[in-house]
């Protein structure tokens, strides 16, 4: 099976743009969740979204956005860019269902700078 | 609000010695538990979980992480490392039963295998 793939993998912004991220699960797989990794906060949980509908959502300002398409593929938008929102975006997929998405398995991540 | 602890920010070790990550959480409900490694530049590969069952999971590489309820730990040991082990390694919990799919994560170990 194919992993997950996110595109782009490497992203240069500036202040004030908007961005968007993409992110093709496992085949089969209909979690998707979001990361936020920097070097001073470490892994951060932005949002989840299990079919087309997101389920949990971390504590981000309301510029993080995203949406779950029907064939799992997810998007994550961030708008109005901030120096500090440079890290490496990263996404996951798991199984899903009613009970907590376990075993999550990660893409190679995007790398946003923001100039 | 649930947390994990990584107690050594980076731990440097000689080519075949043992090493021990360590990882603590914070938890009054029943937990998933994961360690993942990141190498330089790449996403997040699942090392080991543990689910339930037997407390000492093993991974196919030779690491192994035991589960101490009493303790809420969950360290990650190698009787030999190798210099191919250099990598980050992160703890993460999930919450066990529950409808949210985060992971809480650890700021992570950086394992630093010297020849």
């Amino acid at each position: 099976k194919a992993g997950v793939t996110q595109t782009p993998r490497y992203l240069i912004k500036t202040r004030g743009q908007q961005v968007t991220l993409s992110c093709s699960p496992i085949s089969g797989h209909r979690s998707v969740s979001w990361y936020q990794q920097t070097p001073g906060q470490g892994l951060q949980f932005l949002f989840e979204y299990f079919s087309e509908t997101q389920r949990n959502k971390g504590n981000f300002p309301g510029r993080f956005s995203g949406r779950q398409f029907s064939n799992s593929r997810s998007e994550m938008n961030v708008s109005t860019l901030e120096l500090g929102d440079s890290a490496l975006y990263l996404c996951a997929s798991s199984l899903g269902g009613q009970l907590a998405s376990y075993e999550q398995y990660f893409g190679p991540g995007t790398r946003l700078t923001v100039t | 609000a649930q947390s994990v602890t990584q107690l050594d920010s980076q731990v440097p070790v000689f080519e075949e010695a043992p090493v021990e990550l360590r990882c603590n959480y914070s938890s009054s409900v029943s937990v998933y538990l994961f360690w993942y490694v990141q190498y330089p530049n790449q996403g997040l590969q699942l090392l080991l979980k543990y689910l339930s069952g037997s407390t000492l999971v093993e991974s196919i590489n030779g690491f192994e992480a035991e589960f101490n309820k009493s303790q809420t730990s969950f360290h990650l040991r190698k009787p030999s490392v190798h210099i191919s082990d250099t990598a980050e390694y992160f703890c993460a919990v999930i919450n066990n039963g529950g409808s949210q799919g985060n992971l809480i994560f650890g700021k992570g170990t950086k394992l630093s295998v010297k020849p």
